[in-house]
């Protein structure tokens, strides 16, 4: 079935300094979406990526999805620390409505 | 208005309690989703409705029952919890349940199961 590995685990980084979160698929996916959840509190929406190499900016966030629409990328520039929080990537459900979540990156960062 | 209201917050109870969580929104969404979420793990999806009708069950145990009154309701019924069924269940709501539409989640019930 769709399984989507999201890598690193955890990322401290100094402020200031980029940070970078990956997800791969082992299907195609029609989608994927990102979503930030900040300690304590509840996963929220950042983009969905739908096209093969598709760029997205939000300010400092740049997201990539792969041209094989097997993986997908988050890239934080210089970062701040209002942005510490785990950053999940998900695909959209299979037909048996598996739900693919990745496992999450942590961002700390140290001021 | 773009919320996803749940009630309540947090919930303590006993093995032997019937408890229900409350989900609600107003965003003319048709699909309504519960997830459950262990400490530092992904959220789990345990049921999807669609138009009101269930249409994900991710072989959740019938301790848990969902019910969705309305299109813009959604309890999720408790009824002799394991001390392992502790976490923060969260409710979403999407314009369609395929995982193809943004999602907004509520705040969540964090549930101790004593």
């Amino acid at each position: 079935g769709q399984q989507v590995m999201q890598i690193p685990q955890y990322q401290h980084v100094q402020e200031g300094e980029d940070f970078t979160t990956y997800c791969n698929s082992s299907t195609t996916l029609s989608n994927i979406q990102w979503y930030k959840q900040r300690p304590g509190g509840h996963p929220v929406f950042l983009i969905q990526l739908v096209k093969s190499g598709e760029v997205k900016k939000q300010k400092r966030l740049t997201f990539q999805f792969g041209e094989a629409k097997k993986n997908s990328s988050l890239h934080i520039t210089a970062t701040q620390t209002t942005d510490v929080g785990t950053y999940f990537c998900a695909g959209p459900y299979t037909n048996a409505g598996k739900s693919t979540f990745g496992d999450g990156t942590t961002l700390t960062v140290k001021p | 208005d773009t919320e996803v209201t749940q009630t309540p917050k947090h919930l303590v109870m006993g093995m032997t309690n019937k408890k229900s969580l409350k989900c609600e929104q107003h965003m003319g969404h048709r699909a309504m989703y519960w997830y459950k979420q262990k400490a530092k793990k992904p959220p789990e999806l345990m049921f999807v409705y669609s138009y009101e009708k269930l249409s994900i069950n991710e072989s959740v145990p019938s301790r848990f029952s969902p019910e969705c009154p309305n299109s813009s309701l959604l309890n999720l019924h408790l009824h002799a919890l394991q001390p392992e069924d502790s976490a923060l269940y969260l409710c979403a709501s999407s314009q369609g349940g395929t995982g193809k539409h943004k999602a907004f989640f509520g705040q969540g019930t964090r549930l101790t199961v004593v």
